[in-house]
């Protein structure tokens, strides 16, 4: 088992762009959560999807939005970046309910 | 709103001494606590939750409700304990959803 898989690692984008990362969970798992990095922070959550639908989501703006696929991968998109959305994406996937995450290597995203 | 709060950003001790890394928390109700570590070059992974006031890898953490703290410690450190740390609490039981302090950097020294 890989493990909770994330594409790509690295990503330059440029103000206004828009892009999607993307999060297969460990297999057996049915929720992901995105969570963002910055720079000396720790995870910031953003939001959480189990069975294609949004079930919490933190503060973030509507730039920010999501989907689940049937096979409980996911993508994350954000819509008209800004440079302050240059972090880390982390990915966290678990079976719905349990308290214990587990993560992904994360996408590293700079807004240039 | 909940937050965690870790003060220091970096602790830095020799081997074989005590270490204590600090977690505070505010939330009124009944709080769900961790602890996840993050060594070089891995992902970042549960090391303790205060439920099951398990010790793990030699580490102990105890939920203090009226001190709002959630420190953990170990007697003795070790070089491989060298990692971030980060605190976090989860307040809706049945969302596994997580708010992180900032993390505090471990460095053991020989």
């Amino acid at each position: 088992d890989a493990g909770v898989t994330q594409s790509p690692t690295h990503l330059i984008k440029t103000r206004g762009q828009q892009v999607t990362l993307r999060c297969s969970p460990k297999s057996g798992h049915d929720t992901v959560s995105w969570y963002q990095q910055a720079l000396g922070q720790g995870p910031q959550f953003i939001f959480q999807y189990y069975e294609e639908e949004e079930r919490q989501r933190g503060n973030f703006p509507d730039r920010f939005s999501g989907h689940q696929f049937p096979n409980y991968s996911s993508e994350l998109n954000v819509n008209a970046l800004l440079l302050g959305d240059s972090a880390l994406y982390l990915c966290a996937s678990s079976l719905v309910g349990e308290e214990k995450l587990f993560f992904g290597s994360g996408t590293q995203l700079s807004v240039l | 709103a909940q937050r965690v709060t870790q003060p220091e950003k970096l602790l830095s001790v020799f081997k074989g001494a005590p270490v204590e890394l600090k977690c505070n928390y505010s939330y009124s109700g009944s709080p769900e606590l961790f602890w996840y570590v993050q060594y070089s070059r891995q992902r970042l992974q549960l090391l303790l939750r205060h439920i099951s006031r398990e010790s793990i890898k030699g580490f102990t953490a105890d939920l203090n409700k009226g001190e709002t703290s959630f420190h953990l410690k170990k007697p003795f450190a070790q070089e491989e304990d060298s990692a971030m740390y980060y605190c976090a609490l989860r307040i809706n039981s049945g969302y596994s959803t997580l708010t992180f302090g900032k993390g505090t950097m471990l460095l053991v020294s020989p």
